[in-house]
């Protein structure tokens, strides 16, 4: 079974400072997809960045970028300019086959950043 | 456009009590997931569909039911609640069980589940 291990339990960061955030998973595939999910106090589930296996540049998303290692599976978040509304838990998820004719999203266990005015 | 959409938003039950969490979606999505969500423990995906008529378990089942009976709705059924399914239950879908970049997860808002 695939897993996804996120370090960094809690984070902060001062405002407009870079953060990144860590990110490694195990898995016998080579072919999936890696993304980032946003969770703000209001518990909506928000996408803010993926990633393709097989694409070997960092996916950028204005002020999110991220910095994908195939061969070590590692897939950190950077934040650049980081933002009030930035605070918020940060999930990394994996979507790739998890068997039986199915593919399955997992996601590690979150990283809360908190954004210091 | 509602998207995915899960109803009731918090909900109270004494344990051994039964009930249905709903979930519905408009986007003629073909998969549909059940996750909860523990402090520390990520989300965990309980069951999925691949498409009516289809369910399958996920790394959490036990204590859980599900079925699909139509592409729109997945509905959650806890049999007799336990306090340790006090969470939060996230239902999400998505156009395809396999293009995970063009069709990601879309999710609901949640539902906060307190069993006493």
């Amino acid at each position: 079974a695939q897993t996804v291990t996120q370090s960094q339990p809690e984070m902060s960061v001062q405002e407009a400072e870079t953060v990144t955030l860590s990110c490694t998973y195990d898995t016998s595939e080579s072919d999936y997809y890696l993304f980032w999910y946003k969770q703000p106090p209001s518990r909506q589930m928000i996408l803010v960045i993926r990633q393709e296996a097989y694409k070997q540049q960092n996916a950028t998303e204005n002020r999110f970028s991220v910095n994908f290692q195939k061969a070590a599976k590692s897939f950190s978040l950077k934040i650049s300019d980081s933002q009030l509304g930035d605070a918020a838990m940060y999930f990394c998820a994996y979507w790739g086959y998890s068997g039986a004719g199915s593919y399955q999203l997992t996601f590690g266990k979150g990283t809360k950043l908190s954004v210091i005015p | 456009n509602a998207g995915v959409t899960q109803t009731p938003k918090f909900q109270v039950l004494k344990t051994g009590q039964s009930m249905t969490l709903q979930c519905a979606q408009d986007m003629n999505h073909e998969y549909m997931s059940w996750y909860r969500q523990d402090p520390g423990m990520g989300l965990r995906l309980i069951h999925y569909s691949v498409g009516a008529g289809i369910t399958d378990q996920g790394e959490v089942p036990n204590g859980y039911n599900v079925s699909r009976s139509t592409t729109e709705d997945f509905p959650l059924r806890l049999l007799s609640a336990a306090p340790s399914q006090t969470s939060v239950y996230f239902c999400a879908s998505s156009y395809s069980n396999r293009n995970g970049v063009d069709s990601p997860l879309h999710f609901g808002n949640g539902t906060r589940l307190t069993v006493t």
